[in-house]
């Protein structure tokens, strides 16, 4: 079952802007993570965050997690039209063997 | 390292036929495979959990008769989609969890056509 909502459903940016998505979750997490799919294609993951992290950094992206408010935010700075793809959180639980649970994921289109 | 190799990467077939989807671990043992399902615009959503050697786990709704997953070796996971229908048209990707710090590790997907 999905676990929860991403915000927006699609963003349409400048290129150089900046992007911020947002995801919400329901049950418990062990990590959240964020992947990015190009249209029709497989899933790129983009970063990880540990339960007991607040904030990371990778390039261009910055995620933040609040375990209070069972949420996260993803940011992408200085966006360029290859960025244009589908992006969604995905919740893992406590073992490593159980499944991702995916968000609805936001559509971003970066116009150049 | 650490390759899940899915094939087809499409396919198209005949209302009433079936097609089976592969996903194999090039470099590593999966003795687990999620199976997920994406419609279009839509998000991943998990169908079953296949583990070597074993019946898979089915998610509520999703048919275990027509959805056929079969994990016969360490390295070897297919779903086979029996007697296709139109609605059964969809993005079909694999992904094997490998245990911290690797995380999960996809396939490249299927994607199914049905005609």
């Amino acid at each position: 079952s999905q676990q929860g909502e991403e915000d927006p459903q699609a963003l349409s940016i400048q290129e150089g802007e900046n992007a911020t998505m947002n995801c919400s979750y329901k049950t418990s997490i062990n990590n959240l993570q964020w992947y990015r799919q190009n249209s029709g294609r497989g899933l790129v993951h983009l970063i990880l965050i540990r339960s007991n992290e607040r904030e990371k950094h990778s390039g261009r992206l910055r995620v933040t997690l609040d375990t209070s408010k069972k949420s996260s935010s993803l940011l992408i700075t200085a966006s360029r039209a290859a960025d244009t793809a589908s992006y969604f959180c995905a919740t893992g639980r406590n073992s490593g063997n159980t499944p991702l649970v995916f968000g609805k994921g936001t559509r971003l289109s970066v116009i150049a | 390292g650490a390759v899940v190799s899915q094939h087809p990467s499409w396919v198209i077939c005949k209302s009433g036929t079936s097609v089976k989807i592969e996903c194999r671990s090039l470099d590593f043992q999966a003795t687990t495979m999620f199976w997920y399902r994406q419609f279009p615009k839509q998000s991943l959503m998990l169908m079953a959990t296949s583990n070597e050697g074993s019946k898979a786990t089915y998610e509520q709704g999703v048919e275990k008769d027509k959805f056929l997953i079969n994990h016969a070796s360490l390295t070897l996971s297919t779903l086979t989609v029996t007697s296709a229908h139109p609605e059964d048209s969809s993005f079909y990707i694999c992904s094997a969890p490998r245990g911290q710090p690797y995380g999960y590790t996809f396939g490249s997907g299927t994607r199914l056509t049905v005609v």
